[in-house]
């Protein structure tokens, strides 16, 4: 187990709906990145946050937003959910900004109807 | 978009063959990784190779990087039952924050 913990683990969404997810890190690491796997494909990055604020993105729209915390805990927001929404979400800390060794939560799967 | 390729998309063995997978990608990297992910499950930390090495080992993995081809191996020695999952490369470009994953290679261990 990695110590990055992820929830809801699961739910189910209707279009246009917005959501909510967490993530605790691990402890001792002050970075959190998001990714998004769609079925039967590689994690895409969205975004990276380091000590509370975003350091870099990805190719996604400004409806995907998130936060991080004091504790460096952090939430992943989306609006305006569309079906192509649908996918596993993946929460990873790590001890610095940049793209080194991730550590990966267990995902919160997405559906939206 | 997906930076790796990893070839082949399947791959089928007896429980104690050797596994080997190969990821190939198209820009300059800083680091090559090696995830494994179990059932849809999150990702797991493999093995790092960074740009200025050839050939890195971790217990029964091998990992070969080749920058001059853009190209990356894994070899899973001995397999196992467990080693079933799906195997991603993941490259990062210098001063980057993200990995860019390619698309894996779902392995199956018959025992």
């Amino acid at each position: 187990e990695t110590g990055v913990t992820q929830s809801p683990t699961h739910l189910i969404k209707t279009r246009g709906q917005q959501v909510t997810l967490r993530c605790s890190s691990q402890s001792g690491h002050n970075t959190v990145s998001w990714y998004q796997q769609a079925l039967g494909q590689g994690p895409q990055f969205i975004f990276q946050y380091y000590r509370e604020e975003e350091n870099g993105r990805g190719n996604f729209p400004p409806r995907f937003s998130g936060l991080q915390f004091p504790n460096y805990s952090s939430e992943l927001n989306v609006n305006a959910l569309e079906l192509d929404d649908s996918a596993l979400y993946l929460c990873a800390s790590s001890f610095s900004r940049g793209a080194g060794e991730l550590f990966f939560g267990e995902g919160s799967r997405l559906t939206v109807l | 978009s997906q930076q790796g390729e990893e070839d082949p998309q399947a791959l089928s063995i007896q429980e104690g063959e050797n596994a080997t997978m190969n990821c190939s990608y198209k820009t300059s990297i800083n680091n090559l990784q090696w995830y494994r992910q179990n059932s849809g499950r999150g990702l797991v930390h493999l093995i790092l190779i960074r740009s200025n090495e050839r050939e890195k080992h971790s217990g029964r993995l091998r990992v070969t990087l080749d920058t001059s081809k853009k190209s990356s191996s894994l070899l899973i020695t001995a397999s196992r039952a467990a080693d079933t999952a799906s195997y991603f490369c993941a490259t990062d470009a210098r001063g980057a924050q993200k990995l860019v994953f390619g698309q894996g290679t779902r392995l199956t261990i018959n025992p």
